[in-house]
């Protein structure tokens, strides 16, 4: 079945301590990207990439570090979360060269007390 | 500058249609149209591209004009299974490639 995973679904942890949150695609896609959602703001982009090794900034990456080594894999990174990156959490992806049609992931609700 | 979608919300019986616009100060290249229920992932819809273009998806259909700056999504003869926030994201002629902005989204509730 076509899918992105993330995991952890939910993560409840404390400020300043170090968390990835994973995502994967099995759909060979080249676009990958990292949204947060808060109530009444919509879907912000933080990160995305064009493909392997290819990163760049959305509108909100501030705190927020990825990488791709490998196509079917996003991970998100906050090195020193704080209780502003308090969140619902989407990994998406696309096959067209651009921000397209855009498959998500199930979310990961993230607690930072 | 994220699009501008509206209304923030509807309320429609079965069976009667809704219009949701999303519009944009900046030119765009594309729009992409979700929705999401409550508690779940957003869904695709349909996409639309610079140049205008009207898309059609069971009664779910949209149009895009290059003129305004503006797309519209048309539901007709709604279900309740329409019900869920529908968000627009975009993509700017002068970002990179693959930078997506979204819409606030807009709230539709289809009653019996």
């Amino acid at each position: 079945e076509a899918q992105v995973t993330q995991n952890p679904r939910y993560l409840i942890t404390v400020t300043g301590k170090k968390l990835t949150v994973t995502c994967s695609q099995n759909m060979n896609h080249e676009y990958m990207s990292w949204y947060r959602q808060d109530p009444g703001l919509g879907l912000r982009q933080i990160y995305y990439s064009m493909n392997v090794e290819v990163t760049d900034k959305g509108d909100v990456p501030e705190g927020y570090k990825v990488s791709r080594k490998e196509k079917r894999n996003f991970p998100l990174i906050l090195e020193s979360p704080s209780p502003n990156q308090t969140s619902l959490y989407f990994c998406a992806s696309s096959s067209g060269g651009r921000a397209g049609e855009q498959y998500f992931g199930p979310g990961t609700r993230l607690t930072v007390t | 500058q994220q699009p501008v979608q509206s209304p923030q919300a509807v309320i429609l019986r079965e069976g009667e249609d809704a219009v949701i616009n999303c519009s944009s100060s900046k030119a765009l290249y594309s729009v992409h149209w979700y929705r999401q229920k409550h508690g779940e992932a957003p869904v695709f819809l349909m996409i639309l591209l610079k140049g205008g273009e009207q898309k059609g998806h069971e009664k779910i259909s949209a149009s895009f004009n290059e003129k305004k700056q503006q797309s519209s999504l048309y539901l007709t003869a709604s279900q309740l299974s329409y019900s869920g926030t529908y968000f627009c994201g975009t993509e700017f002629l002068e970002t990179n490639a693959g930078k997506s902005t979204f819409g606030d989204g807009t709230t539709l509730t289809v009653k019996p």
